[in-house]
């Protein structure tokens, strides 16, 4: 069974800092994918990632996926109350399912 | 409209009793997944369809959960004879195809509160 940890579990911090939430597997993944998810709905994609060792920026999100496929981290740059929500990070095996990871809740104060 | 649809969008019951949960799929998506999400804790895959079969059912929890597609489009997901830890949101998501690395798009679930 392929098992994918997130840490941390919750995080609160003020407008304006800067964090970065893992995400660790000891099962290799052919692609991650990073989702947030906000209360009463569901989960919308971020990105995908493919490559091990690829690193792609989404505005001031950055997110990495380790060389060996295993683990993935997302950092936020100058957190702002906008980006409050359930980080869950999905990894995909040689079939078509996809093992999400509990999620990281992220509080953003103003 | 463009996205997923799922409804009822809130479904409150007795326990014992069946409820059923629909999903509407992005037009043309050939796959569709549900999974459960409780409270505090990450997806639960359940069942995936491409196009009308269902491959792979060993995550439905019991045999009191079942679900169909029909015209490569609708899906319901019954529970029988509900149980209160069957209580989560329900979450249907679909792809334009079957793989691990098709962004999948996901509905904003069913709640379902089992008294």
């Amino acid at each position: 069974t392929q098992l994918l940890e997130q840490s941390p579990q919750f995080l609160s911090i003020q407008e304006g800092e800067n964090l970065t939430v893992y995400c660790n597997s000891s099962s290799v993944f052919s692609s991650l994918q990073w989702y947030r998810q906000e209360p009463g709905e569901g989960p919308v994609l971020l990105v995908t990632v493919v490559t091990g060792g690829e690193v792609k920026k989404l505005k001031r999100l950055t997110f990495q996926f380790g060389d060996a496929r295993k683990d993935s981290s997302l950092h936020i740059t100058a957190a702002q109350p906008g980006d409050t929500g359930l980080y869950l990070c999905a990894g995909a095996g040689s079939n078509y399912k996809l093992t999400f990871g509990k999620g990281t809740l992220l509080t953003v104060n103003p | 409209g463009a996205g997923v649809s799922q409804s009822p969008s809130n479904k409150v019951t007795e326990k014992g009793k069946d409820v059923e949960l629909r999903c509407d799929p992005i037009s043309g998506h050939t796959a569709l997944y549900w999974y459960r999400q409780r409270l505090g804790q990450g997806l639960e895959f359940l069942i995936y369809f491409q196009g009308n079969s269902a491959p792979d059912k060993s995550g439905l929890p019991s045999d009191r959960f079942s679900a169909e597609r029909t015209g490569e489009s609708v899906s319901t997901l019954t529970i029988q004879r509900t149980q209160q830890e069957d209580s989560a949101v329900y979450l249907c998501a679909s792809s334009l195809s079957v793989g691990g690395a098709q962004p999948q798009h996901f509905g904003d679930g069913t709640r379902l509160s089992i008294l």
